[in-house]
């Protein structure tokens, strides 16, 4: 079955960048799209495809696609970014859709 | 812009089937895959299944057996019931809608529910 792997946590500094990866085989063949969740809330999706954003979503989130590996990095965080993010993609040998584990960003 | 929300109850006996719809606003429930995916207490997402307006279906491998997704277009509301329940399966529910590609589901959720807590209990 696909697996998406992000690494549990990261931290950065208020202003600075920073990014989070997804690692998984399904990605070589369908970009990665993010949430980001907030605590007690819904998660809102922030990217989707090459590297496009929702309505509404600032653009300091931007994602990248490389092999089996996807990026979204936050140029400039601010202290509203504090979140857990999960990367997504879909399986397009079954079209099953998988999450991965979230990674919690805390912003200092 | 399209809008979702879960109802359902909040407690289901261990056994028994957990049932939840979502009712879909301001959008066609022909224009989309539409979703579940539940969040265990302070876990990560997983991904339930999808089903298409035509009731094509996918499920998560680890849940098929015990899934069951169901749509009403008339109602502009889909359903998802999951037997022999069991505390592992105490979880926020959310419903969703997924993208559609060119040739077949996409593979983002746009849009979410605010979810619904179901906690699995005698």
């Amino acid at each position: 079955s696909s697996e998406l792997t992000q690494d549990p946590a990261v931290s950065v500094a208020l202003g600075q960048i920073v990014r989070i990866t997804c690692q998984g085989d399904s990605l070589r063949n369908c970009s990665a799209s993010w949430y980001q969740q907030r605590p007690g809330q819904a998660p809102v999706l922030v990217i989707y495809g090459k590297n496009n954003r929702p309505s509404g979503i600032p653009d300091r989130f931007s994602g990248s696609n490389s092999g089996n590996t996807a990026s979204l990095t936050i140029t400039g965080a601010q202290a509203e970014d504090e979140a857990d993010y999960y990367c997504n993609s879909r399986d397009s040998s079954n079209n099953q859709l998988v999450f991965g584990g979230g990674t919690k960003v805390t912003v200092l | 812009q399209v809008q979702l929300q879960e109802s359902g109850p909040g407690l289901v006996k261990p056994s028994e089937t957990l049932s939840l719809t979502c009712s879909v606003s301001g959008g066609s429930i022909s224009s989309y895959y539409w979703s579940w995916i539940r969040q265990p207490p302070g876990k990560g997402l997983e991904w339930i299944g999808y089903i298409y307006y035509s009731g094509s279906t996918n499920y998560n491998p680890s849940l098929r057996s015990r899934v069951t997704l169901s749509i009403d277009m008339s109602k502009n509301q889909f359903s998802l019931k999951l037997s022999s329940v069991t505390a592992a399966d105490t979880a926020m529910y959310y419903c969703a809608n997924l993208s559609r590609g060119r040739y077949g589901p996409g593979s983002e959720f746009a849009y979410w529910g605010q979810g619904t807590l179901v906690t699995v209990s005698s």
